[in-house]
């Protein structure tokens, strides 16, 4: 079941903060954070394994709340080149299970 | 270095004209490998899977067919092309086996027209 995410869109100024959430009807065992730059491949950001888990690199960090069934992504003092889709994606509790990705948040930073 | 190509990077096909869409991994062995389809408005849709030669999981019930005929790659076929097949084709395997975490291809684009 495709995870939900919130917001859509969301525009920024440089410096701003933002939050992305991510959700699901069914139990997570894990969550993966990835970003697209228009007309690329994602890129893989990082990955949450544990409820109460939270993780960061550089300002942007995540963190994992496994009893909501919730993950949400910080954006710290964005940046223009955060500007691009970010996607959570839900895996099972093996790493053969596919991920299954929301339909994704289009993060604009202007200056 | 593991590295994953896909080609060709764009295509113009016709409805109703066959498709093969070629991924290939390198610097690894026995890969989970994947195709994810990326249309407007629907994000990141798995459309296969498979966990070793000649095995493959289908997630979408579609006129796309998949196969794996060697370790290291990926096929993605159609025998007749329908206009909603158009999208950003992604090639992707996981580089970590224990926790699943995804490396993507830099993708194919189709137009049908």
């Amino acid at each position: 079941q495709q995870p939900v995410q919130s917001p859509q869109a969301v525009i920024l100024r440089e410096g701003e903060d933002a939050v992305i959430n991510c959700s699901s009807s069914k139990a997570l065992y894990s969550v993966h954070w990835y970003r697209q730059k228009h007309g690329e491949a994602p890129v893989f950001l990082m990955i949450l394994l544990k409820g109460g888990e939270q993780k960061g690199h550089d300002k942007i960090s995540a963190s994992f709340n496994e009893k909501k069934q919730q993950s949400s992504l910080y954006l710290t003092a964005s940046q223009l080149s955060y500007s691009g889709t970010y996607f959570c994606g839900t895996g099972g509790h093996s790493g053969n299970t596919p991920l299954v990705f929301g339909k994704g948040t289009r993060l604009s930073v202007i200056a | 270095s593991q590295t994953i190509h896909q080609w060709p990077a764009t295509l113009v096909q016709p409805v109703g004209s066959p498709l093969s869409l070629e991924c290939t991994v390198e610097g690894t062995s026995n890969p989970n490998l994947y195709w994810y389809r990326q249309a407007a408005g629907r994000g990141l849709q798995l459309l296969f899977y498979s966990v070793g030669i000649g095995q493959i999981s289908s997630e979408v019930p579609q006129n796309l067919s998949a196969s794996r005929p060697q370790d290291r790659q990926f096929i993605l076929s159609s025998k007749k092309l329908l206009l909603s097949d158009s999208g950003f084709y992604l090639c992707a395997w996981n580089f970590n086996r224990v926790t699943g975490e995804l490396f993507f291809g830099e993708g194919s684009r189709l137009t049908v027209l």
